[in-house]
């Protein structure tokens, strides 16, 4: 069965800092694996994905996710945060449109 | 061009009752998939429609139903209503030709009192 690790519950960083997210995955064949952003009480926009060929994924808001297959992980990158980046991330996998996602980074961002 | 809509965005029930979620998806798009987001939790995957024919179901008892229309709208249907049924509940639609991402709407809050 396929699942989803997302070791980080909370994590807080400075404005204009670097921030990575974990996820990790378990998946019986190649992945397609996504990163999406939730704000309260609005749906999930999706920041990236990958489903084949290069490792290092470019997405939305200048976030880029690599994909590590040896170590079954695909960790959310970004150089410098933004106060506007604050909000739940969350990591999934799957075949097609059966999702299996983690449990979320709540990301909070301090002036 | 318009997201995923869903309706209502907020709805109140009580245990025992019945309740119908609607979707539209993106104009295009013939996949539409449900899932449960329970307050601290990511989403979980409940049905997956496509052509109008369902292509997965998660893991959630028969109270549980769905249907996808012709013009590839669908409806999320849960019966005798439990509390813990209390939840958001996403639509995200898809081109359903295999390895597309999803796009979700910002989902139906449901409560159970």
């Amino acid at each position: 069965a396929q699942s989803v690790t997302q070791p980080d519950i909370h994590i807080t960083v400075s404005e204009g800092a670097s921030l990575e997210l974990r996820c990790n995955y378990s998946y019986g064949a190649t992945p397609y694996l996504f990163w999406y952003v939730q704000s309260p009480g609005q749906g999930l926009q999706l920041l990236l994905k990958y489903f084949s060929g290069d490792t290092l994924v470019q997405g939305i808001k200048g976030f880029e996710a690599e994909f590590k297959r040896s170590q079954s992980s695909f960790n959310l990158r970004k150089p410098s945060v933004h106060w506007s980046d604050a909000a739940e991330y969350f990591c999934a996998v799957g075949p097609d449109e059966k999702l299996t996602f983690g449990t979320g980074t709540r990301l909070t961002i301090i002036p | 061009d318009a997201g995923v809509t869903q309706s209502p965005t907020h709805l109140i029930k009580t245990r025992g009752q019945h309740v119908t979620l609607r979707c539209s998806p993106i104009s295009g798009h013939k996949s539409v998939s449900w899932y449960q987001q329970v307050l601290g939790q990511g989403p979980q995957f409940i049905f997956q429609y496509y052509e109008k024919e369902e292509r997965g179901r998660g893991n959630f008892p028969d109270r549980f139903s769905a249907r996808q229309f012709p013009n590839y709208s669908s409806e999320l249907n849960v019966n005798a209503l439990l509390l813990g049924d209390s939840a958001l509940y996403l639509c995200a639609s898809s081109l359903g030709q295999g390895g597309q991402p999803q796009h979700f709407g910002d989902g139906t809050r449901l409560s159970i009192l």
